[in-house]
C-alpha cells in the first residue's frame, strides 16, 4: 500500500511569499494529484500530474517520478491562497496525505 | 469535468438521530465514492456505491451505519445512522473522470457535529 507523507503539517506566511508544499509517496505511481480544501469543507482539485511540471496562474506543480516526490509551488501569495492542500496518489484506491494547512498574513 | 452538487452543507445533530446526504452530479458516472475527514485527519474511504448493486463497504464501515443509496447515474446518499459525537465529521462524495483526464472531483462537504 502506498504511504503519502506531505511537509510541511502547517504554514504561516506573509502575502507576497514564496510558498512550497511537498509530497512524498513510498510506490510508483502513474500520477498525482494536488487537491485544495476550503475552510467550508469543499475540495477542488488543482493538478493531476505524472511527470514534469504543469503551471496553472500562480500555481506551479512538478514531480519527480525517479524520487518519488512532488511540490506544489504558490507565487505571490495572497490571504485567499489560505486553505489545505493535499496529495493523493492512486492506488487500489486513492490514498490521501493529511494535508498541508496553508495560512497567508495580510 | 464533473459538478456535484452535495448536501446539507452542514449540519448539528442530536445523539442518536439520523442524518441523510445527498450527493447529485451533473453527468452519469459509474462509481461514485463517499469519504469521511474527521477533525485534523485525512479523507477515508467509507464506501465506492455502484449503480444497481449493493455499495462496497471498506474495512471498518459497515451498512447499518452508512446505508447508501444509488438509485440512478446521477445521484447518492449516505446516511449517518444512529449517530454518536464520534461522527462529527466533514463527509464528501467523490467521482473519477476516469474515461478523460483521470481527475478527482467533490461535493462541497457536509460538516456534521453530533452532541
Amino acid at each position: 500500500k502506498n504511504e503519502v507523507e506531505q511537509s510541511p503539517q502547517n504554514l504561516t506566511a506573509q502575502e507576497g511569499e514564496f510558498i512550497t508544499i511537498n509530497c512524498s509517496y513510498s510506490v510508483g505511481i502513474s500520477a498525482l494529484h494536488w487537491l485544495q480544501q476550503h475552510p467550508g469543507g469543499g475540495i477542488v482539485s488543482l493538478f493531476m500530474l505524472s511527470s514534469g511540471k504543469k503551471k496553472h496562474g500562480r500555481l506551479i506543480a512538478t514531480i519527480n517520478i525517479q524520487e518519488k516526490h512532488s511540490s506544489l509551488h504558490i507565487t505571490a501569495s495572497h490571504p485567499r491562497d489560505s486553505a489545505v492542500y493535499i496529495c493523493a496518489v492512486p492506488d487500489d484506491k486513492i490514498i490521501f496525505g493529511k494535508g498541508t494547512r496553508l495560512h497567508i498574513l495580510p | 469535468s464533473a459538478v456535484i452538487s452535495q448536501k446539507p452543507s452542514r449540519d448539528i445533530c442530536q445523539r442518536g438521530t439520523s442524518l441523510t446526504i445527498q450527493c447529485q452530479v451533473d453527468s452519469q458516472v459509474t462509481m461514485m465514492f463517499w469519504y469521511r475527514q474527521q477533525p485534523g485527519q485525512s479523507l477515508t474511504l467509507i464506501a465506492t456505491a455502484n449503480q444497481g448493486s449493493e455499495a462496497t463497504y471498506e474495512s471498518g464501515f459497515v451498512i447499518d451505519k452508512f446505508p447508501i443509496s444509488r438509485p440512478n447515474l446521477t445521484f447518492s446518499t449516505l446516511t449517518v445512522s444512529n449517530m454518536s459525537p464520534e461522527d462529527s465529521s466533514i463527509y464528501l462524495c467523490s467521482v473519477e473522470d476516469k474515461r478523460g483526464t483521470g481527475e478527482l472531483f467533490f461535493g462541497e462537504g457536509s460538516r456534521l457535529t453530533v452532541l
